[in-house]
């Protein structure tokens, strides 16, 4: 079974510039969720879409920050402008949702570092 | 903050040693997991515990939940070295809150010498 796919793996951009991370889950996962990681900490949700739809946006810097999951698969977070906080790992993860998302496992892509100058 | 918090923040011991992490968290659960990270990687999955379980066993690992302490303990018995990694707990946040949502703690750095 393929795992999650993120690309790119690493990006540097200067300040105000704009990024745009894609992730593709594994096949037949109804959620899908991004995160932030910085250095030193645990992951913080910034978006979780279950589908299409989006669940759960609370911590998204929405004034910067988008995400839209199109056709319910594969999904892009963009960063618009960036700024030198931004810099962290973002990690992109699916789960099976449905009636198990009480007790989902999930499975994490290999996440893009990201370096704002 | 739902967050849960690890503790140690760093463990440092000799392979074929046990290793143990605390974590403790300040809301009503469903379920608590732990994850590991190597260096530069994603996270991967360990176990998951449900709120109604006290212990659960996968291989070398043991973790064990107290809900009445808000607390759980990882295990990780005779250490290898490729068990060098952070670890962290997540918990759901209960009744009330984003079905599948996870919050994480801060990790525990685990480094294991040959």
């Amino acid at each position: 079974e393929a795992g999650v796919a993120q690309s790119p793996r690493y990006k540097i951009i200067e300040k105000r510039q704009s990024v745009a991370f894609w992730c593709n889950p594994i096949s037949g996962h109804a959620t899908l969720y991004w995160y932030q990681q910085i250095l030193g900490q645990g992951p913080k949700l910034l978006i979780q879409f279950q589908n299409n739809g989006v669940v759960d946006d609370s911590q998204l810097p929405k004034d910067r920050f988008s995400a839209e999951r199109l056709k319910g698969v594969d999904s892009t977070l963009k960063i618009q402008p960036a700024k030198l906080e931004d810099s962290a790992v973002y990690l992109c993860a699916s789960s099976l949702g449905g009636w198990t998302m009480w007790a989902d496992t999930q499975y994490f892509g290999p996440g893009t570092r990201l370096t704002v100058l | 903050s739902q967050q849960g918090e690890e503790d140690p923040q760093a463990l440092s011991i000799q392979e074929g040693e046990n290793a143990t992490m605390n974590c403790s968290y300040k809301t009503s659960i469903n379920n608590l997991q732990w994850y590991r990270q190597n260096s530069g990687r994603g996270l991967v999955h360990l176990i998951l515990i449900r709120s109604n379980e006290r212990e659960k066993h996968s291989g070398r690992l043991r973790v064990t939940l107290d809900t009445s302490k808000k607390s759980s303990s990882l295990l990780i018995t005779a250490s290898r070295a490729a068990d060098t990694a952070s670890y962290f707990c997540a918990t759901d946040a209960g009744r009330g809150s984003t079905l599948g949502r996870l919050y994480f703690g801060r990790g525990t750095q685990l480094t294991v010498w040959p």
